[in-house]
């Protein structure tokens, strides 16, 4: 079973503050990715890194910035949040395929379900 | 990028087979499907990936047709907690390339 963590798995906080959104993963994996997901829709990509030192913004638009210094370690932060950012984000790693058509599998964590008030 | 075409939701009961079908009609030649499963309050699973004719593991299978221009998940004999959303996603090169869709929410009835 893969082993990537998120925490907080529940967050509720003021507007203004400055959050970050830990996730972690022992797999060695390469990549790793940042979801945005609201109640019954569907996934939007926000940050993806190829990497150590390595991060790209997604499809959709987000506040959030991201960094990857560390393999295992892909945290998330908003520096002043808004009820807006109200959501749940889900952190997913997986490993360089072995070609380039073949998609690797991505392991979720249980995601941090962030509420600004 | 490869769009996909879904049901929203299907309705089955326990012990059935159920078919969920994907279109995905400009679908690439180095493009793979991809299916994961989704709980509430959970991130989604992989289940099963395919790029042709027909694929089998121990929760389902993945039929494609010649023209890959959909594919069927077919989960057989549903239970209970089979109840989740199910993504079908198409592309190559890696996920940042990849959009998950709305989905199939799939309910199973006792």
């Amino acid at each position: 079973e893969a082993d990537i963590y998120q925490t907080p798995r529940y967050l509720v906080i003021g507007t203004g503050k400055k959050i970050t959104l830990e996730c972690s993963q022992t797999m060695g994996h390469d990549k790793m990715y940042w979801y945005q997901q609201d109640p019954g829709m569907e996934l939007h990509l926000i940050h993806y890194s190829y990497g150590v030192n390595s991060t790209e913004k997604g499809d959709l638009s987000s506040e959030s910035t991201v960094s990857r210094i560390r393999t295992e370690h892909f945290p998330l932060t908003l520096e002043s949040a808004r009820p807006s950012h109200t959501s749940q984000y889900l952190c997913a790693s997986s490993e360089y395929p072995s070609s380039s058509s073949y998609n690797s599998p991505l392991h979720f964590g249980n995601g941090t379900r962030l509420t600004v008030t | 990028l490869a769009k996909t075409t879904q049901p929203i939701s299907m309705d089955s009961y326990e012990g059935q087979e159920v078919n969920i079908t994907c279109s995905h009609n400009n679908i690439a030649t180095n493009d793979y499907i991809t299916w994961y499963q989704q709980f509430p309050s959970q991130g989604p699973r992989f289940i099963i990936q395919g790029y042709k004719t027909k694929v089998t593991n121990e929760v389902a299978s993945l039929f494609i047709p010649a023209d890959r221009k959909s594919s069927t998940l077919s989960l057989p004999r549903v239970s209970l907690s089979d109840t989740a959303v199910y993504y079908c996603l198409v592309g190559s090169g890696g996920y940042n390339k990849l959009i998950f869709g709305a989905g199939t929410r799939l309910a199973v009835h006792p």
